[in-house]
């Protein structure tokens, strides 16, 4: 069965702080594409990052950066020098591609970044 | 560039009455997918299009669920005989198909009172 798993419902830091966002998923696949949306308070899921199953390379962008581990089953994300504005709810989504890459979201992490 | 749009972005109705939810996906996105959003949860598929047609609806929760694409562009998301169990924000993505990311609009959030 295809499933992602967010155990951090909430998450609070005071600004400038480091955080790590936890993602470990389930998959029968060995082609499969993860991803991280967040969604501010204004509701719209805003794209993060796209990662084939088959690149394991780590990806930072700016203070974003991404540890695919495909031993473990996870796609942590790590926000590095948080701010207010970083404020939201993360989700992590495992994109099924033998079934038009429909997505298995999990239940995401509320973050409080406070000033 | 336009982003996904959906309309209405809140709708009220009550119980047993019939709603539809529209979504404009990008320009030029062939693919596009509807998803269920309740409180507290991550969305959850309910159909996806590719052109015209409904390549997989298996995420409809039942029969009262219903949506189209009949230019292959604007979606209309129907629902019949709507319950209190239907509340939730109903989110439309599109993308260029394949296994491209996938972009959000805004959502409906739908009350049934």
């Amino acid at each position: 069965a295809q499933k992602v798993t967010q155990a951090q419902t909430e998450i609070s830091v005071v600004e400038k702080e480091d955080v790590t966002l936890d993602c470990v998923y389930e998959t029968r696949d060995t082609t499969y594409y993860l991803f991280w949306y967040k969604q501010p308070p204004s509701g719209e899921l805003v794209f993060l990052i796209r990662r084939n199953s088959f690149d394991e390379q780590n990806e930072i962008s700016g203070r974003y950066s991404w540890n695919f581990q495909k031993s473990t089953s996870s796609f942590n994300f790590t926000i590095t020098a948080s701010q207010v504005v970083d404020s939201a709810v993360y989700f992590c989504a495992l994109g099924d591609i033998y079934n038009f890459n429909k997505f298995y979201f999990g239940s995401g992490t509320k973050l409080n970044v406070k000033p | 560039g336009a982003g996904v749009s959906q309309t209405p972005s809140n709708k009220v109705t009550e119980k047993g009455k019939y709603v539809e939810l529209r979504c404009d996906p990008i320009s030029g996105h062939t693919a596009l997918y509807w998803y269920r959003q309740s409180l507290g949860q991550g969305p959850e598929f309910l159909i996806y299009f590719q052109g015209t047609g409904a390549a997989d609806d298996s995420g409809l929760p039942n029969d009262r669920f219903f949506a189209v694409r009949p230019e292959g562009s604007v979606s209309t998301l129907k629902i019949q005989r709507t319950e209190r169990g239907d509340s939730a924000v109903y989110l439309c993505a599109s993308s260029l198909g394949g296994n491209s990311e996938q972009y959000f609009g805004p959502g409906t959030r739908l009350t049934v009172t």
